[in-house]
């Protein structure tokens, strides 16, 4: 069973900081991995989608990287401001037909001004 | 980009009363759509995968005479909570995975109250 760990469980940080976020899962084998962001009482909204045959994905301030051999994701927010407060959801694909998504429990982040 | 609505936004219902939610991918075809349940502060929790033509698959723990799915078209699949009582109340949502790109997208999400 693939199980999905995000460290920390909540960050609060002054703006501008350069922040990481941390996704683990235990099973190598997977399709692909996916970065989410949520707003209180949201639904979610995909930042970035990494291949499993890539290393990393960039959008604007967000980089992710992924190390499956390690079972390691990285989320890098570069100079975070208020606006990126959100909880930040990773989730795995095992790449089964489904296409079922594995998710973490979230990173709760609060930029404050 | 691809957008997948729900619909209603919101639901206030009396207990025994039935719910229909539906989940619609609005600008691309979808033979997978997920609903998941979230509690506060709480991750997403895969409730069930619906295919386009068949069956729903469901997991463990969740009663599928109680969580109706139905997935009729490439574009919509629709979620009916019989006999709701407050225990499910929650927050429903729905994703869609592109043929195209294999991503999934995420429904705006449905909250359900059970008075």
């Amino acid at each position: 069973k693939q199980e999905v760990t995000q460290i920390p469980a909540a960050l609060s940080v002054p703006e501008g900081e350069n922040l990481v976020l941390n996704c683990s899962f235990t099973d190598s084998a997977i399709y692909n991995l996916q970065w989410f962001r949520q707003d209180p009482g949201k639904g979610l909204t995909s930042l970035l989608l990494i291949q499993s045959s890539q290393r990393e994905q960039t959008s604007g301030r967000l980089n992710a990287s992924l190390d499956k051999s390690s079972g390691r994701s990285t989320l890098y927010i570069a100079a975070s401001q208020p606006g990126d407060s959100a909880t930040y959801l990773c989730a795995v694909d095992r790449g089964s037909t489904l296409g079922r998504l594995y998710f973490g429990r979230g990173t709760q982040l609060t930029v404050w001004p | 980009g691809a957008v997948v609505s729900q619909h209603p936004s919101w639901v206030i219902c009396k207990s025994g009363t039935s719910v229909k939610i539906e989940c619609r991918s609005l600008d691309f075809q979808a033979t997978t759509m997920f609903w998941y349940r979230q509690f506060p502060k709480q991750s997403l929790m895969l409730m069930a995968t619906s295919n386009e033509g068949s069956k729903a698959t469901y997991e463990q723990g969740v009663e599928k005479d109680k969580f109706l799915i139905n997935h009729a078209s490439l574009t919509l699949s629709t979620l009916t909570v019989t006999s709701a009582h407050p225990e499910d109340s929650s927050f429903y949502i729905c994703s869609a995975r592109s043929l195209a790109t294999s991503e999934q997208y995420f429904g705006p999400g449905t909250r359900l109250t059970v008075t």
